[in-house]
């Protein structure tokens, strides 16, 4: 398995206050991701990070942030929690391999704003 | 944008095999992945096609088919631990290696 961990692994937070999950990576790979997945959605891409400081926007990132300042840990910030973004959030890392850039995933942070 | 279309859900007898499939319209195709995932658990990987035709993986086979649009995931010897929910996913050109998701089939096996 990929060395991807995330934290914290459960949260629960009230509305309006910021939130940081974090992602870190013991494979070096030079891309990583942020998903948000809720029932009949699927997984959505929140921002992405094609190296360190190099960051891009997803299909749904209003409402977040991203930094990536090493290799190995790439942060997401709610900047001010709204119930919207109640979901379970998973990162993701790939690079090239012998079947393309698969990605592989986090645990997840299972995320409640109440 | 990119428009991913797979069945919400089936049902299959253990030992039997299963195809699900996958239809997608997309500018800039790069390549079609498909993932594994468990009820409470992270997806993961299976399988990746960027070719036209039939990539085997022990009990599991993923085909595609650009000029259509279509991918098929192929499921043989069923067993119960196999039901999960199985995601396809395509990449397009353009940088970052973004992949984007349909909603998932929900496999269900059954005695």
């Amino acid at each position: 398995d990929a060395g991807i961990t995330q934290s914290p692994r459960h949260k629960v937070t009230e509305t309006g206050t910021p939130v940081t999950l974090r992602c870190h990576q013991t494979e070096n790979h030079r891309y990583m991701y942020w998903y948000r997945q809720d029932p009949g959605h699927g997984l959505r891409l929140i921002h992405y990070s094609y190296g360190v400081k190099d960051t891009d926007k997803g299909e749904v990132s209003d409402g977040y942030s991203v930094s990536r300042s090493k290799t190995e840990d790439f942060l997401l910030t709610l900047e001010s929690a709204t119930s919207s973004q109640t979901s379970v959030y998973f990162c993701a890392i790939s690079d090239l391999s012998g079947s393309g850039y698969e990605q592989y995933f986090g645990p997840g942070t299972r995320l409640t704003v109440t | 944008g990119q428009n991913i279309d797979q069945p919400t859900e089936m049902t299959a007898t253990e030992g039997a095999i299963v195809q699900i499939n996958c239809t997608y319209q997309t500018s800039g195709f790069n390549g079609l992945f498909w993932y594994q995932q468990h009820a409470g658990e992270a997806p993961t990987f299976l399988s990746y096609n960027v070719l036209d035709g039939l990539e085997e993986k022990g009990r599991f086979s993923s085909f595609l088919s650009r000029s259509k649009g279509y991918s098929y995931l192929l499921l043989k010897e069923l067993q119960m631990k196999d039901s999960a929910s199985y995601l396809c996913a395509v990449s397009v050109t353009g940088g970052g290696n973004k992949l984007t998701f349909g909603t998932g089939t929900q496999l269900k096996v059954e005695l």
